[in-house]
């Protein structure tokens, strides 16, 4: 079975600072892969998925994300990062049996310094 | 864009109770829907897929018969906690997905939480 994990459960950055999230995934074929945005007292938001083709992504609010087979990882990148950016940040795997059905790793939760 | 729409988004109610979450999807049919369960500081676990006309399908642990998925139309799908304890409390999240884009990407409702006294 696939799993996904997330190697830090909190990080603290400066304001302008650059950013980058671990996630490391377990799945013996091509995974789909997902990070996702939750803030308080709102639903689950798409950063970016990365299916196939080139493996650097490019999401919204200017996130980025590289696909890295041979690590089996999928860190999440911003060149700098907003206060409005903290959040609790999940990294996610397609089951392979679709897409749709996904499992999330435990999360990274990101405090921001102004 | 789409929207996932759950209610309620707090609940309060007495051990012994059952409490019933909606989860509708605004603008768009949702042919599969998926419940997850988040608690406190913690991952967000996939309970069941709740799947149009038919039976949901638990994951391994999920007590079905505690856990009561309904998904009666394209647009509604209910998770019924029965006979609720304390220890059921927690953040309670659906999801849908917007079937005939070709992006198949899941859109999230902003969760329920439930409180058991």
């Amino acid at each position: 079975a696939q799993s996904v994990t997330q190697p830090d459960i909190h990080i603290t950055v400066s304001e302008g600072a650059s950013l980058e999230l671990r996630c490391n995934y377990s799945y013996g074929a091509t995974p789909y892969l997902f990070w996702y945005v939750q803030s308080p007292g709102q639903g689950l938001q798409l950063l970016l998925k990365y299916f196939s083709g080139d493996t650097l992504v490019q999401g919204i609010k200017g996130f980025e994300a590289e696909f890295k087979r041979s690590q089996s990882s999928f860190n999440l990148r911003k060149p700098s990062v907003h206060w409005s950016d903290a959040a609790e940040y999940f990294c996610a795997v397609g089951d392979g049996t679709s897409y749709d059905k996904v499992i999330f790793g435990p999360g990274t939760s990101l405090s921001v310094i102004p | 864009g789409a929207v996932v729409s759950q209610h309620p988004s707090r609940v309060i109610c007495k051990s012994g109770t059952s409490v019933k979450i909606e989860c509708r999807s605004l603008d768009f049919q949702a042919t599969t829907m998926f419940w997850y369960r988040q608690f406190p500081k913690k991952s967000l676990m996939l309970m069941a897929t709740s799947n149009e006309g038919s039976k949901a399908t638990y994951e391994q642990g999920v007590e079905k018969d505690k856990f009561l998925i309904n998904h009666a139309s394209l647009t509604l799908s209910t998770l019924t906690v029965t006979s609720a304890h304390p220890e059921d409390s927690s953040f309670y999240i659906c999801s849908a997905t917007i079937q005939g884009t070709g992006a198949n990407v899941l859109t999230f409702g902003a969760g329920s939480r439930l409180t058991v006294l």
